[in-house]
């Protein structure tokens, strides 16, 4: 597609089970952001893959969250236990050129953790 | 590590003032963008400038920049009713990461 492709657009998981989202960024882009955005707050940056390079885990609450990117396209950010406080929307951005080119953004996963 | 942070918070206008946001960063740059958000959706890119332009011009978009006071102001004129949504400035770290403040939530009313 022309741009970036999430999914779910929403999940619904019961406490304690492993969820995972998945990003599609537009072909090329060779950086891809993970930020989550609690009800009514500012962006929590997550994660950022940049290219080959070791990605920027700084952002991870906590070891429960981990992601990947495959092939430098598609990635998945993988929430294990789930816990309310989990409970967000999650959304990815891709750009050309990091630190200078626009951000393009999905949609956004939201999920809810019961 | 590098982190824009909005003022106001909030901010409530009528339809055709103008609204003025601002942004402030902790550390040198190349460049800032501003980003749109309207609820419930993703961002969208409005405007980049650079740490060499003290101003640039988007439609009715006005955005400033001193990096002496590592601030950044983004000033929509003649506000509609459609401008209802949040803003966000966008300073880069070195490495390119990118970390969102808090944003600023603005309301026209019609």
């Amino acid at each position: 597609g022309a741009g970036v492709s999430q999914s779910p657009s929403n999940k619904v998981t019961e406490k304690g089970k492993d969820v995972e989202l998945r990003c599609d960024p537009i072909s090329g882009h060779t950086a891809l952001y993970w930020y989550r955005q609690s009800l009514g707050q500012g962006l929590e940056f997550l994660i950022y893959f940049q290219g080959n390079s070791a990605p920027d885990k700084s952002g991870l609450p906590s070891d429960r969250f981990s992601a990947e990117r495959t092939g430098g396209s598609v990635s998945t950010l993988t929430i294990q236990r789930t816990q309310q406080e989990d409970s967000a929307v999650y959304l990815c951005a891709s750009t050309i050129v990091p630190g200078t080119g626009e951000l393009f953004f999905g949609e956004g996963s939201r999920l809810t953790v019961l | 590590s590098q982190q824009g942070e909005e003022d106001p918070q909030a901010l409530s206008i009528q339809e055709g003032e103008n609204a003025t946001m601002n942004c402030s960063y902790k550390t040198s740059i190349n460049n800032l963008q501003w980003y749109r958000q309207n609820s419930g959706r993703g961002l969208v890119h409005l405007i980049l400038i650079r740490s060499n332009e003290r101003e640039k011009h988007s439609g009715r978009l006005r955005v400033t920049l001193d990096t002496s006071k590592k601030s950044s102001s983004l000033l929509i004129t003649a506000s509609r009713a459609a401008d209802t949504a949040s803003y966000f400035c966008a300073p880069p770290g070195n490495t390119g990461k990118l970390i969102f403040g808090q944003g600023t939530t603005l309301q026209v009313k019609p």
